[in-house]
C-alpha cells in the first residue's frame, strides 16, 4: 500500500498562465476525485474520473480539465490562471466511485498564483 | 443541494477534557456523513462515517459521532482529548448516487488541545 502521491508540493504560477498538478493513485484504486482547498475553508469538489473517464464535475469553470491514465495516475490541468485559483489542490483515490471505504487523500500541492 | 455547517471555527480545550464539535447538515435525501481530519502540511484522513445502520458510529482512537436524523446533526465527540488531537476536523456528506459521488465539507473546526 503506497498511499497517495502528490506532485509538486509546492508551485508558485502568474496570473494567465497553465499549470499541470500530478496524482499517483494508491495501488489498485480506480477513481480519483480531486478537491480544491482555499485557505481557511474545506475542500471543495473539482471532478471524479473513473476508468479514464470523467464521472461527475462540480461548480468549476472548464478551464478546470483532468486526465486519468490506465496506471491511474491522474492530472489535473488548469489554463488561464486566476489570483482566485491559489489554494491547496487534494487529490483523492478510491477503490470505486462512490468511495464509501473511504477516499484516501494526498497531501495536496499548494498553488500560488501572483 | 446538500450543504454542511460547522458551527465552531475553532474549539480550544484543556489535555484531558471533553469535547464535541457540533455540525448540522442540509440535504432533502438521505446522506452519508463523515468526519476527517486533518494534520498541519498533510492530506485529509478519514476518522469515521455513517452509512447505515447504528446511529453511534466509533473511531479507534476513541472519538465518536452520533447520526441524528430530526436534527440533521452529527455531531463529534471525545470523552479525554490528548495533546495529538490537534488538528482541524471537517465534517462532510454526501448523496448516494450523486454526481462524481462529490463529499461536500464544512468549514472545518480547528481543535486546539492545550497542555
Amino acid at each position: 500500500e503506497t498511499g497517495v502521491t502528490q506532485s509538486p508540493t509546492h508551485l508558485i504560477k502568474t496570473r494567465g498562465q497553465q499549470v499541470t498538478l500530478r496524482c499517483s493513485s494508491q495501488s489498485g484504486h480506480n477513481t480519483v476525485s480531486w478537491y480544491q482547498q482555499a485557505l481557511g475553508q474545506g475542500p471543495q469538489f473539482i471532478f471524479q474520473y473513473y476508468r479514464e473517464e470523467e464521472n461527475g464535475r462540480g461548480n468549476f469553470p472548464p478551464r478546470f480539465s483532468g486526465l486519468q491514465f490506465p496506471n491511474y495516475s491522474s492530472e489535473l490541468n488548469v489554463n488561464a490562471l486566476e489570483l482566485d485559483d491559489s489554494a491547496l489542490y487534494l487529490c483523492a483515490s478510491s477503490l470505486a466511485p462512490t468511495g464509501w471505504d473511504g477516499y484516501t487523500f494526498g497531501s495536496g500541492t499548494r498553488l500560488t498564483v501572483v | 443541494a446538500q450543504s454542511v455547517t460547522q458551527l465552531d471555527s475553532q474549539v480550544p480545550v484543556f489535555e484531558e477534557a471533553p469535547v464535541e464539535l457540533r455540525c448540522n447538515y442540509s440535504s432533502s435525501v438521505s446522506v452519508y456523513l463523515f468526519w476527517y481530519v486533518q494534520y498541519p502540511n498533510q492530506g485529509l484522513q478519514l476518522l469515521l462515517k455513517y452509512l447505515s445502520g447504528s446511529t453511534l458510529v466509533e473511531s479507534i482512537n476513541g472519538f465518536e459521532a452520533e447520526f441524528n436524523k430530526s436534527q440533521t446533526s452529527f455531531h463529534l465527540r471525545k470523552p479525554s482529548v490528548h495533546i495529538s488531537d490537534t488538528a482541524e476536523y471537517f465534517c462532510a456528506v454526501s448523496e448516494p448516487g450523486n454526481a462524481g459521488n462529490m463529499l461536500t465539507f464544512g468549514g472545518g473546526t480547528r481543535l486546539m488541545v492545550k497542555p
